[in-house]
C-alpha cells in the first residue's frame, strides 16, 4: 500500500546548521507530497507541498524537492533557528485518493 | 482568522462514559477528517466526510462515531470510551477531495480514559 517512511530518531543541531530530513515514499502513480510542522503543544501546521514531479515546494526557508526517480521529497534549511524545534511530518495522498499518508515523524530539536 | 475549532482541549472521562467531541470549520471546507495520534504509530485516520450527509471509515474507525448534518461541524462520538482510546485527536479540514489540497488542523483534543 501507499506509505512513507522517514528516518528513525530526533535530530538535534546547533543554531544556524544545515537541516535534512530524509523521507522516502511507496505509492503508485504520482501522489501529492507534504511536509507538515508540529510545535510543541499545538495542531499540524502544513509547511509545504508539491503535486508533481520535479516541483519544489517551500516555506520559511524550508525547501523540498518531488524526486520521481528515487521516490524521495526530502526536507531541507540552510540555517535552523531555535524556533525551527518542533516535529516534522512527511505525508502524501495518492493520485486519485484523497487519504494522507503520514510518516511516524522527527523531532527536531535545535540548540542556541 | 481561518481556523479549525475543537472541543474540549483536553478531557479526563471514565470507561463507558459516552463522550462526544466537537469540530467545527469556518472555512467552507468540503472535505473534513478525524486523526489520533500515538507515540510510535504516528497519526492515524480514524473517519472522514466528503460532504454533508457524505461519511466513510479510515484506517482505525472501531469504537467511533462521525456525523456531518452542516458543513462546519464534524463531531466525534466515542459511545462507550475503552482505555486504549486515550489519545491525541486531531481535526482537520480540506477545500475538497483532491490529493492536491493540503490539510488545516485543530489544536487538538487529548483525551484520558480511565
Amino acid at each position: 500500500g501507499d506509505s512513507v517512511t522517514q528516518m528513525e530518531g530526533p535530530v538535534t543541531l546547533s543554531e544556524e546548521a544545515f537541516l535534512t530530513i530524509n523521507c522516502t515514499y511507496t505509492a503508485t502513480g504520482y501522489p501529492s507530497l507534504f511536509w507538515y510542522v508540529q510545535y510543541p503543544g499545538e495542531g499540524l501546521q502544513l509547511l509545504l507541498k508539491a503535486t508533481k514531479a520535479d516541483d519544489k515546494g517551500s516555506n520559511k526557508g524550508f525547501e523540498a524537492t518531488y524526486r520521481k526517480e528515487t521516490t524521495s521529497f526530502h526536507l531541507e534549511k540552510g540555517s535552523v533557528q531555535v524556533s525551527d524545534s518542533a516535529v516534522y511530518f512527511c505525508a502524501l495522498t495518492p493520485y486519485g485518493n484523497n487519504r494522507l499518508a503520514f510518516g511516524k515523524g522527527n523531532q527536531v530539536v535545535v540548540i542556541p | 482568522e481561518a481556523q479549525v475549532t475543537q472541543n474540549p482541549r483536553y478531557l479526563i472521562t471514565v470507561t463507558g462514559k459516552k463522550l462526544t467531541v466537537t469540530c467545527s470549520q469556518n472555512m467552507n471546507h468540503e472535505y473534513m477528517s478525524w486523526y489520533r495520534q500515538d507515540p510510535g504509530l504516528g497519526l492515524r485516520q480514524i473517519y472522514y466526510s466528503m460532504n454533508v450527509e457524505a461519511t466513510d471509515k479510515g484506517d482505525v474507525p472501531e469504537g467511533y462515531k462521525v456525523s456531518r448534518k452542516e458543513k462546519r461541524n464534524f463531531p466525534l462520538i466515542l459511545e462507550s470510551p475503552s482505555p486504549n482510546q486515550t489519545s491525541l485527536y486531531f481535526c482537520a479540514s480540506k477545500p475538497g477531495r483532491a490529493g492536491i489540497y493540503g490539510y488545516t488542523f485543530g489544536s487538538g483534543t487529548r483525551l484520558t480514559v480511565v
